[in-house]
C-alpha cells in the first residue's frame, strides 16, 4: 500500500526557518512527480510547491516562492520542504501528496505553527 | 491565476437525499488540444486527509461508490451525489490542474 508519512512540524517563531519531511513506502518513490499541500486552520486547501521524479522540475505558489524549498532524496524515498522567512500565515498542516497534476494519495500532514 | 468559486459554501440533507453542488473556474479549464477538462475533486472528512474523488471532471477514481458523479465542461462544473448516504460528511473541493494549481474554497455538507 502506498504510504506518505510526513514529520517535522511544530512551533516556530516568526522569521524562523523549518524543515518537513515526507517518508514514502509501497510505491516506487523515484518514478514520481511529488507535491506539499496546505491548509490553514479551519481553511481550505492551498498548494506550496512541486517537483518531478528526478528533480528537474520544480514550481512553487508566488506565496512562498523565494521562501521554501522543495527537494527529494530519491535513494532514501524521502521528499522535504524547506521553510524560511516564516510569517503566520504560514501556519497550516502541511501534507504531501503524490502525483503530476493530481493527488491521489496525500499523507496524514504535519502541523507549523509560527508565532511567538 | 485561475481562481475557483463553489457554492454553496455548505449545505445539510437528509440520508437517501441527492445533493448537487457547484464550482466555477475564473477561466476555462477546457484543454483544446485533448478536449480534456483538468478539473478534479476531492472529499474531506473530518479530522483525515483530502481523497481523490473524480478527475478529468467526471471519471471516477477507482474504488468510488457510483452515488458520486462530475459533470460540466469549461468553466462551469458539478459534483452530484445521487444518495446521500451518512458517511458522505465531508468537505467538498473542486481543483484545477490546467494552470498551476488551484482549489476551489470548499461545500461543506452536513447530514440532517
Amino acid at each position: 500500500d502506498v504510504q506518505l508519512v510526513e514529520s517535522g512540524g511544530g512551533l516556530v517563531q516568526p522569521g524562523g526557518s523549518r524543515k518537513l519531511s515526507c517518508a514514502a513506502s509501497g510505491f516506487t518513490f523515484s518514478s514520481f512527480g511529488m507535491h506539499w499541500v496546505r491548509q490553514a486552520p479551519e481553511k481550505g486547501l492551498e498548494w506550496v510547491a512541486y517537483i518531478s521524479s528526478g528533480s528537474s522540475t520544480i514550481y512553487y505558489a508566488d506565496t512562498v516562492k523565494g521562501r521554501f524549498t522543495i527537494s527529494r532524496d530519491n535513494p532514501k524515498n524521502t521528499l522535504f520542504l524547506q521553510m524560511t522567512s516564516l510569517r503566520s500565515e504560514d501556519t497550516a498542516m502541511y501534507y504531501c501528496a503524490r502525483g503530476e497534476v493530481l493527488f491521489a494519495y496525500w499523507g496524514q500532514g504535519t502541523l507549523v505553527t509560527v508565532s511567538a | 491565476n485561475i481562481m475557483m468559486t463553489q457554492s454553496p459554501s455548505s449545505l445539510a440533507v437528509s440520508a437517501g437525499e441527492k445533493v448537487t453542488m457547484s464550482c466555477k473556474s475564473s477561466q476555462s479549464v477546457l484543454y483544446s488540444s485533448n478536449q480534456k477538462n483538468y478539473l478534479a475533486w476531492y472529499q474531506q472528512k473530518p479530522g483525515q486527509s483530502p481523497k481523490l474523488l473524480i478527475y478529468w471532471a467526471s471519471t471516477r477514481e477507482s474504488g468510488v461508490p457510483d452515488r458520486f458523479t462530475g459533470s460540466g465542461s469549461g468553466t462551469d462544473f458539478t459534483l452530484t451525489i445521487s444518495s446521500v448516504q451518512a458517511e458522505d460528511l465531508a468537505v467538498y473541493y473542486c481543483h484545477q490542474y490546467l494552470s498551476s494549481f488551484t482549489f476551489g474554497s470548499g461545500t461543506k455538507l452536513e447530514i440532517k
